[in-house]
């Protein structure tokens, strides 16, 4: 098994670009994560989703879009990037809700210029 | 509105003392408490958790407490090692439903040779 994995592992962007950050598992998981991570600044949920077809919104959510068309795919939109949004990005999936662990991907690390 | 708090936000202890790190959550529903460490450049991991229904967990050098009247759980780790040293971060689960998890801001412990 994969895990969770997270495509790209970097990427630079200008200022008003787009991209599509992917997260993917194969543990057959319910629930997925999109967290941003910022020094001094833990984890913070952007956006999760509670099974195929369905998003809701987490702590910091605006600039960013998310969809669950397949079970085992996450992704997460930056329709127009903007500096403040240069950050570390984890996804994370998890069996579904109680004391079941939250698996995290290695990362995406954004650098919007 | 929904937060986890979590101090110190740095800790520096000798080889072979105890550390503890403490975290108050906001939510009277959040029933699921994990800790996750995460080494530089890494993904976060698990490394303990608990339910709302036990006070006090413990595996091997690391337990965790939990006073849910005070809304107040923390980690505690004895005999430290230097593989100990790493970024440490609490987590709560948010609403009856705990399909969402949000975490502290971590706490970086450096363990003194």
């Amino acid at each position: 098994n994969a895990g969770v994995t997270q495509t790209p592992k970097f990427r630079v962007l200008k200022t008003g670009q787009s991209m599509t950050l992917l997260c993917a598992q194969d543990m057959n998981h319910e629930y997925m994560y999109w967290y941003r991570q910022d020094p001094g600044m833990g984890l913070r949920l952007i956006h999760y989703s509670v099974g195929e077809g369905t998003t809701a919104k987490g702590e910091v959510p605006d600039g960013y879009n998310v969809s669950r068309l397949k079970k085992q795919n996450f992704l997460l939109g930056l329709e127009s990037a903007a500096p403040s949004q240069t950050s570390v990005y984890f996804c994370a999936s998890r069996p579904t809700s109680g004391a079941n662990e939250q698996y995290f991907g290695p990362g995406t690390r954004l650098t919007v210029t | 509105g929904e937060n986890v708090e979590q101090h110190p936000s740095t800790l520096s202890v000798q080889e072979g003392d105890s550390a503890v790190i403490k975290c108050t959550y906001s939510d009277s529903a959040s029933n699921y408490f994990p800790w996750y460490k995460q080494e530089l450049g890494k993904r976060p991991q698990l490394i303990i958790d608990i339910r709302s229904n036990v006070g006090e967990k413990k595996d091997q050098r690391i337990a965790v407490t939990l006073n849910k009247t005070a809304k107040h759980f923390s980690l505690h780790i004895t005999e430290t090692q230097p593989e100990d040293s790493a970024v440490y971060f609490c987590a709560a689960s948010i609403g009856s439903s705990a399909s969402k998890i949000i975490f502290g801001s971590g706490t970086r412990l450096s363990i003194r040779p």
